[in-house]
């Protein structure tokens, strides 16, 4: 069990078009979930942190206008990649805590390449 | 703030070989302490976990121990195997629930 999913696993667009990843509980609620950003051989860290059926808390010096987050029900948050510029290229991770627990459990994460 | 230092790598040992990987960290109050391990192609999975100053987390033959005298939480396993090669974060919550702060990871590459 505590299986969490992102979609899609990898994706190229072009420069200025908008992205959308998806961060799935498969068998667990999870009202809050995490959004991480992670650069080649450097650590996770955290962007914004998702609650459903709020809005979602950003981290200092994250745009929320440009990465939309969006928590519509307690299985299923996304993140939109807006404008999309070859910066945001990265690996983008989410984590889902479960409410029965509070234990965190990691998707595999999405490698966005912007061209 | 809160944060996790961790050896840098690559670590290459061979296989049996005896495995420590340092993590220091900076916090306020009494944090969590973690052990996540990523391998090729996966999500994060928590290896291993303490609460408290002087818990030992322990999972698959890696241990590692709360030391709060030396803000320390290092990772150890007697004999590595092939299957260990992944890469390996420490990393803290100060509550929780709370987002976790990671260290930078470190690559262990074993070979037979």
């Amino acid at each position: 069990g505590a299986v969490v999913s992102q979609h899609p696993s990898w994706v190229i667009c072009k420069s200025g078009t908008s992205v959308k990843i998806e961060c799935r509980s498969l068998d667990f609620q999870a009202t809050t979930m995490f959004w991480y950003r992670q650069f080649p051989k450097q650590s996770l860290m955290l962007m914004a942190t998702s609650n459903e059926g709020s809005k979602a808390t950003y981290e200092q010096g994250v745009e929320k206008d440009k990465f939309l987050i969006n928590h519509a029900s307690l299985t299923l948050s996304t993140l939109t990649v807006t404008s999309a510029h070859p910066e945001d290229s990265s690996f983008y991770i989410c984590s889902a805590r479960r409410d029965s627990n509070y234990e965190q459990y990691f998707g595999p994460g999405t490698r966005l390449t912007v061209t | 703030g809160n944060s996790v230092t961790q050896m840098e790598g690559p670590v290459t040992l061979s296989e049996e070989a005896f495995l420590t990987i340092n993590c220091t960290y900076t916090a306020t109050g009494y944090p969590s302490l973690f052990w996540y391990v990523q391998y090729p192609g996966e999500g994060l999975q928590l290896l291993l976990k303490a609460t408290k100053a002087d818990d030992k987390g322990s999972n698959k033959g890696f241990e590692a121990t709360y030391r709060k005298e030396t803000t320390s939480f290092h990772l150890e396993k007697g004999s590595v195997q092939v299957s260990d090669s992944a890469v390996y974060f420490c990393a803290l919550n100060n509550q929780a629930g709370t987002a976790l702060i990671f260290g930078k990871g470190t690559t262990l590459s074993v070979s037979s």
